[in-house]
C-alpha cells in the first residue's frame, strides 16, 4: 500500500541552524501539509501545498519556514534559523482530492530536536 | 479559534472491555471529520472520513458516529484487544478551510490490558 515517507526520523541541530526535514508524498496525490507537535501539545497544522504554490499557512508558518517541491516528488520543509521552541515532532501528509471525504495520509514524522 | 477537544485524555481498560471516547468540535462551518490511530514511531492511521450528520462508520471492531448538529462524534471500540492499544486523534475540517487543513484534538491514549 502507498505511504508517505520523511527523512530523517530525528534530527539534532543547534540553536540557529537551517534544517531541511525531507517528505515523500504518495505519488498521485495533489494537496500536501506540514503539521507539527509540540511535546505534550496539540497537533498544529502549519502550511499546506497545492498546484505548486502555498495555498495556506497557519501564523506559526513565519518567514523562517520556506517549503519547496523541488523535483515533482519531493516535499521539504526547511526552518532557516532554527530556536529552542522549534523542537517537536513534523509531519508530512498529502491528500489525493479536494474532495471532502477523501483521506490525508501521514508520515511517520520528523523528531526536530534544537539544543 | 478553532477549539476540538477529546476526553478522556487517557484511559485503561482489560482485554475485552469494549470502550468509547468522544471528540467535541464547532459544530459551524463543518465540513469533515477524521479518526487517526496513532502508535508511537509510527504513521497516524487513518480510521474514518465522516462528512455527513447521522453518519456511522465500522472497520472491523472500531465504529463511530457523527452529530454535526450538535458538535460531537464518538468512537467505540468493541472487545478491545492489546493491539488497540495506542492513542486515538479527531480532527476537524471547517468549510473556510480553502486547503482542507485539520485541527486536531489532543488525543485520547487507550491502553488495553491484557
Amino acid at each position: 500500500e502507498p505511504e508517505v515517507t520523511q527523512t530523517p526520523s530525528h534530527q539534532v541541530t543547534q540553536m540557529g541552524q537551517e534544517v531541511i526535514l525531507r517528505c515523500v508524498p504518495i505519488s498521485n496525490h495533489l494537496y500536501f501539509y506540514w503539521y507539527r507537535q509540540i511535546l505534550g501539545q496539540k497537533v498544529e497544522f502549519l502550511v499546506s501545498f497545492y498546484n505548486n504554490e502555498i495555498s495556506e499557512k497557519s501564523e506559526i508558518f513565519d518567514d523562517q519556514f520556506s517549503v519547496e517541491r523541488p523535483d515533482g516528488s519531493n516535499f521539504t520543509l526547511k526552518i532557516r534559523s532554527t530556536k529552542l521552541e522549534d523542537s517537536a515532532m513534523y509531519f508530512c501528509a498529502s491528500k489525493e482530492s479536494g474532495v471532502r471525504d477523501y483521506e490525508q495520509y501521514f508520515g511517520p514524522g520528523t523528531r526536530l530536536t534544537v539544543t | 479559534i478553532l477549539n476540538v477537544e477529546q476526553s478522556p485524555q487517557s484511559l485503561h481498560v482489560q482485554e475485552g472491555d469494549s470502550t468509547n471516547f468522544t471528540c467535541s468540535f464547532p459544530s459551524s462551518n463543518f465540513y469533515a471529520l477524521h479518526w487517526y490511530r496513532w502508535e508511537t514511531a509510527k504513521s497516524p492511521e487513518a480510521l474514518f472520513v465522516m462528512t455527513l450528520n447521522g453518519d456511522e462508520k465500522k472497520k472491523g471492531r472500531i465504529s463511530a458516529t457523527l452529530n454535526t448538529k450538535e458538535g460531537y462524534s464518538y468512537l467505540y471500540i468493541k472487545g478491545s484487544q492489546p493491539e488497540d492499544s495506542a492513542t486515538y486523534l479527531c480532527a476537524f475540517a471547517y468549510s473556510g478551510a480553502g486547503s482542507y487543513q485539520l485541527t486536531f484534538g489532543k488525543g485520547t491514549k487507550l491502553s488495553v490490558i491484557p
